[in-house]
Order: structure tokens, then C-alpha cells, then sequence
């Protein structure tokens, strides 16, 4: 019954390949979240959609692009790999958009899936 | 100058030890706080969550702002060998469609 799921865990690629890694969350939430926490733990927001709509768009390459098919799932593709693109990218998702109004818009984050590109 | 400064350590303390760990901010219009633990190999998970200056307790955890410093901190009392993970503190602006803005995290070693 985990709450936010993210497949695959581990991911290990060549330089110039395409990937995705998919995220599911069943705590019926209306926004979910794409972050990037680098070598150093640094943690950053990529992307953000709520019901659907893409409502945080960070400034990442191009070659990022996040898709929704549905509430419940927020997936990443990935093209044209590069080495510095190796991190861990985490799934999050919270009942509201984050706004400080309370506890209801609280980030429930996924395992993470730990990309190496070799 | 990043938003959000916060010490990486590693920080390591023995066990029943009272723990520090602090944040500091450049951006007066924060509001909101929190403090996330992370395991090892594991997805952050949210510890306190505060508004405004003073103090916040949840049994062994005391979370902290003052807002006219620009300054937070997590105090755990009693610290246990369970309790060693990466602290990352957060915060955002309200209003809107806002991000959270993440330190870069403690890493707190509690050895028994």
C-alpha cells in the first residue's frame, strides 16, 4: 500500500539514450511533483502539475519532458542523456498546490530513482 | 548566494545527546516552514511544519523560527541511533503556486 511509487529504483545508461521513469501516488492527491537532489543532497523542483495542468516549470532543459496522463500519475522522459544528468529524481505529491495554507498541502515523497549515466 | 544555507556536517553526536541543527534564509517573504528527514536511499518525509516566529513541540522535536533573524533550527532531544538521517530544512512563500525551497541538507550520525 505504498503511497508514492516510483519505477524503476535504479536506472543505468548510456550518454545519448532515452529514458523514462514513471510515478504513481493512490492518496487521491491533486498535484505531484518532479524533484532532482544532485551528489550533494541538493535538493530541487523541476516540474509541478495539478490536475493535470503543468503549474511549476522550472528551468531545466528541454530534454526534460514531464507528462500526465492522469491524476494519479506523473512520469518523466528523459532524451538524449547527459553524464551531468546523473542524481536521484524524486516523485512527490500533496492533496493541494503548495501555497503555505497548511498541513493539506504537505509533499508525501516517493523512494526515488537513482539515474547513473555512464 | 543560495536562498536557503543550511551546514551539511556531517554532524555526529552520541546517543541522549541534544541536537542542533539550523538554516538560514535570504528571503524576508518566507512564511512557511518545515523540516524533513531523510533515511538513506529513501524519499524525504516531513517532521514539523510552523508559521511564524516561536517554538513547536512533537514529543522529542522542537522546531524553531525567528523571523527577524531569517533563522530556523530543529532541536532533538534525546537523540537516539534511529534518529541518524540527513535533516533538510524547507520553506516557501504563500500565496499562489508556490515552490519549496530546500537546504542541502544535515547529515546527523547518532552513535550509541
Amino acid at each position: 500500500d505504498t503511497a508514492v511509487s516510483q519505477t524503476p529504483k535504479y536506472l543505468v545508461t548510456q550518454m545519448g539514450n532515452d529514458k523514462s521513469i514513471k510515478c504513481e501516488q493512490n492518496l487521491g492527491h491533486d498535484t505531484m511533483y518532479w524533484y532532482k537532489q544532485d551528489s550533494k543532497k541538493f535538493l530541487k523542483i523541476m516540474f509541478s502539475y495539478n490536475n493535470k495542468e503543468l503549474i511549476i516549470n522550472e528551468t531545466v532543459p528541454n530534454r526534460f519532458s514531464p507528462k500526465s496522463p492522469d491524476k494519479a500519475h506523473l512520469n518523466l522522459h528523459i532524451n538524449s542523456l547527459e553524464l551531468g544528468d546523473s542524481a536521484v529524481y524524486f516523485c512527490a505529491s500533496s492533496q493541494v498546490p503548495s501555497s503555505g495554507r497548511g498541513r493539506t498541502d504537505t509533499q508525501y515523497f516517493g523512494p526515488g530513482t537513482r539515474l547513473t549515466v555512464l | 548566494q543560495k536562498e536557503v544555507e543550511q551546514d551539511p556536517g556531517p554532524l555526529s553526536v552520541p546517543e541522549g545527546a541534544i541536537v542542533s541543527l539550523n538554516c538560514t534564509y535570504s528571503n524576508s517573504a518566507f512564511q512557511y516552514f518545515m523540516w524533513y528527514r531523510q533515511y538513506s536511499r529513501k524519499g524525504p518525509e516531513l517532521l514539523m511544519y510552523t508559521y511564524s516566529s516561536g517554538n513547536k513541540e512533537d514529543g522529542r522535536f522542537t522546531a524553531q523560527v525567528d523571523k527577524s533573524s531569517k533563522y530556523i533550527s530543529l532541536f532533538i532531544r534525546d537523540s537516539q541511533p534511529s534518529d541518524s538521517a540527513t535533516y533538510l530544512c524547507a520553506m516557501y512563500l504563500s500565496g499562489g503556486y508556490n515552490k519549496l525551497i530546500f537546504g542541502a541538507g544535515t547529515r546527523l550520525a547518532v552513535h550509541p
